[in-house]
């Protein structure tokens, strides 16, 4: 079966600082991966894909992720938090064979504070 | 160009009613999903449909019918709401033909409290 694991249901950070929010999979073949972002009381917003290539992609608001193959894990990263950044960070995968469905983790909450 | 519409934003309703949530989309896509999204469970399929004409199960389909009108509109009804039904749902669509490799672009959600 597929699935995506959020470790981690909240993540603090201080405003400037540098933030991961972790991401691990576990699928079938080789997955695409994103990133999504949702902001309190507004549907789901995309920030970045990895298909293929470089295993470092970048996205939108200066966020960029790390695709591990042998770790089987798409961390999210961002060098310098911002209190804006603060929202609801969902990991999603969609596989080969299956292009119809997304598998989403459980969400990570990130709190920058001042 | 509106992306992903949903109507309406907020529903109550008492246990044993009906009704119908309304997606429509502009972007072209072919693939349309429903989701619900609980606290602490992240997003749960309840349904989705590949192409106009096809609809399947997701996670958790029970007590839920859906209906791809055309290549806009899809839409999710509760035939008969129960408390476990209270919910937010969000209806999403997707370049799903193509490889695989588009995101998916979501609508603002349905806030749907069963009493």
């Amino acid at each position: 079966a597929q699935s995506v694991a959020q470790p981690e249901d909240q993540v603090n950070v201080a405003e400037g600082n540098p933030l991961t929010v972790k991401c691990t999979y576990s699928v079938s073949g080789n997955p695409y991966l994103f990133w999504y972002v949702q902001y309190p009381n507004r549907g789901l917003q995309f920030l970045l894909k990895y298909i293929t290539g470089d295993n470092l992609v970048k996205g939108s608001y200066g966020f960029e992720a790390e695709f591990n193959k042998s770790q089987t894990s798409f961390h999210l990263k961002k060098p310098s938090a911002l209190v804006s950044d603060s929202a609801l960070y969902f990991c999603a995968v969609r596989v080969p064979r299956d292009f119809n469905k997304f598998y989403f983790g459980s969400g990570t909450k990130l709190n920058v504070k001042p | 160009n509106a992306g992903v519409t949903q109507t309406p934003k907020f529903q109550v309703l008492k246990t044993g009613q009906s009704m119908t949530l309304q997606c429509a989309q502009d972007m072209n896509h072919n693939s349309m999903y429903w989701y619900r999204q609980d606290p602490g469970m992240g997003l749960r399929l309840i349904y989705y449909s590949a192409s106009e004409g096809t609809t399947d199960k997701g996670e958790v389909p029970n007590g839920y019918n859906v209906s791809r009108l055309n290549k806009r509109e899809f839409s999710l009804r509760l035939e008969s709401a129960a408390p476990s039904q209270t919910s937010v749902y969000f209806c999403a669509s997707s370049d799903g033909t193509s490889g695989g490799f588009y995101e998916q672009y979501f609508g603002p959600g349905t806030r749907l409290t069963v009493t």
